[in-house]
């Protein structure tokens, strides 16, 4: 399985569109990206996932280069109800078995 | 409304007590898995199961018990609960038996052992 890097935590204000960055160099070519949201106490919620370029839902964007090494989750306008922990996860969608958790990016927004 | 339901949401109990935390979803996903959750460890998988009677240990199995009879629910069995199991649960199910594709998570189930 890729391993992922996330920063930390980010901190945004209610308002502005949100970009948190996931790097995967040893992503591998069945490999999909998969991005999970998850407030305090409750279960991971998914987001949003892609093989390569853009992927765009009612919630984000994920944007992913050609050399597939990184991706980065977009969200456009937060609400202070979008502070929570995402998680960017790589791995086989088609024959992978475990969904592997990293520590995530910890989002805080603020008014 | 496509669910997965965990219970009970909350546990307290004391070392030895065996206990049974019950798994349920309505979507008739054939992938199901447990997770506990620790603060600075974050989500490791403790068991999965693929389909119906097909079960393998997870990265974190130890001192845990599944068994997948029917296809909407895994239970998740303490067969001798100790402290050092004290966490936050989540069960997990995903379509066409496969890990990765889109996973729905239960609310969680915090159990405490005394």
């Amino acid at each position: 399985l890729a391993k992922t890097t996330q920063p930390i935590s980010m901190d945004s204000y209610e308002g502005q569109e949100v970009n948190i960055t996931c790097s995967h160099n040893n992503i591998a070519t069945n490999d999909y990206i998969t991005w999970y949201q998850q407030f305090p106490s409750q279960g991971p919620r998914f987001i949003i996932q892609g093989y390569k370029t853009k992927v765009t839902n009612e919630v984000a964007s994920l944007f992913i280069p050609a050399d597939r090494k990184s991706s980065t989750l977009s969200l456009p306008r937060v609400s202070l109800s979008d502070t929570a922990v995402y998680y960017c996860l790589v791995g086989d969608r088609y024959y992978g078995n475990k969904l592997v958790f990293g520590a995530g990016t910890i989002l805080r927004v603020k008014s | 409304e496509a669910q997965v339901t965990q219970n009970p949401r909350y546990l307290i109990t004391v070392t030895g007590k065996k206990l049974t935390v019950t798994c349920s979803q309505n979507m008739n996903h054939e992938y199901m898995s447990w997770y506990r959750q620790d603060p600075g460890l974050g989500l490791r998988q403790i068991y999965y199961s693929m389909n119906v009677e097909v079960t393998d240990k997870g990265d974190v199995p130890e001192g845990y018990k599944v068994s997948r009879k029917e296809k909407r629910n895994f239970p998740l069995i303490l067969e001798s609960p100790s402290p050092n199991q004290t966490s936050l649960y989540f069960c997990a199910s995903s379509f066409g038996g496969r890990g990765l594709a889109e996973a729905f998570f239960g609310q969680g189930t915090r159990l405490t052992v005394v």
